[in-house]
C-alpha cells in the first residue's frame, strides 16, 4: 500500500520555540494533504487542508499564524508550530490522498507527538 | 448534532464473538465512507471502504444505509488482535469542490480470551 512518512515522530521542546513537522508521500503524488490534531481518547480534529502550490485551507478556530503550512511539492507538506506553548502539546498526524475523489483513500503518517515544556 | 457520531464504547467481547458498530452522519450529501482502525498511540489505518452495495473482506462486513444515514461494521469470529479503536470516516463536498473527510471519535473494541 501507499506509504506516508512523517518526521519527527516525537518532539520535546521549550516553550516559545518553533517546531517543524514534515509529511512526505513516498510512492505517490498527493495534491492534497491533511493535517490533524488528536487529544487522548478524542477524535482526529482536522486542522487544515494543504493543497500543492496554493495556500492551505484552515478549519474554523485554527490560527493560521500559529500553524504554518507549506505544500511546496506533490510529495511534501510541512506544518510549523510557531512559538509553541504547553497547550500545543498533542499528537499531530498528517495524511495524503491517493486516487481520485471522492473515493480516494487517505494514507496516514505515523504521527508526531509534541510535548512543549 | 455532530457531523459523524459513533458510540465510543468500549465494546467488551469474548474471542469468537460477533460484534457490530454503527456510525451515523448528518450530511445527506456525503459521498464516500470508510472504516479505519487505530491502535493505541498509532496512526489510523484503512480497514475498508464502504460501498453502496455493501462489501465484505474476510471476517469484516461493511454496510451503507443512505436512507437512514448510517454505516455499519460487522466483525465475525473476533480475535484478540481485533482490539483497537474503529474510526468511521465520511467525506462530503465543501464549497469550492474539495472533498473533506470527517472522522467520528471512534468506537473502542476490546476482545478478551
Amino acid at each position: 500500500g501507499a506509504v506516508v512518512s512523517q518526521h519527527p515522530s516525537w518532539v520535546i521542546c521549550k516553550s516559545g520555540t518553533s517546531v517543524k513537522i514534515e509529511c512526505r508521500s513516498l510512492d505517490f503524488q498527493a495534491t492534497t494533504m491533511f493535517w490533524y490534531r488528536q487529544f487522548p481518547k478524542q477524535s482526529l480534529m482536522l486542522m487544515a487542508t494543504s493543497n500543492e502550490g496554493s495556500k492551505a485551507t484552515y478549519e474554523q478556530g485554527v490560527e493560521k499564524d500559529k500553524f504554518l503550512i507549506n505544500h511546496a511539492s506533490l510529495t511534501l507538506s510541512t506544518l510549523t508550530v510557531t512559538s509553541a506553548h504547553p497547550e500545543d502539546s498533542s499528537f499531530y498526524i498528517c495524511s495524503a490522498e491517493g486516487g481520485r475523489a471522492p473515493k480516494n483513500i487517505q494514507y496516514f503518517g505515523a504521527g508526531t507527538r509534541l510535548s512543549v515544556l | 448534532r455532530k457531523e459523524v457520531e459513533q458510540d465510543p464504547g468500549p465494546f467488551n467481547v469474548p474471542e469468537g464473538a460477533t460484534v457490530a458498530f454503527n456510525c451515523t452522519y448528518s450530511n445527506s450529501a456525503s459521498q464516500s465512507f470508510f472504516w479505519y482502525r487505530q491502535d493505541c498511540r498509532k496512526e489510523p489505518k484503512l480497514l475498508m471502504s464502504v460501498y453502496s452495495s455493501g462489501n465484505e473482506d474476510g471476517r469484516f462486513t461493511a454496510q451503507l444505509n443512505r436512507a437512514s444515514q448510517y454505516i455499519s461494521l460487522l466483525i465475525r469470529d473476533s480475535k484478540l488482535s481485533d482490539s483497537a479503536t474503529y474510526l468511521c470516516v465520511v467525506k462530503h463536498v465543501r464549497t469550492g469542490g474539495s472533498y473533506i473527510p470527517t472522522f467520528g471519535r471512534g468506537t473502542s473494541l476490546i476482545v478478551h480470551p
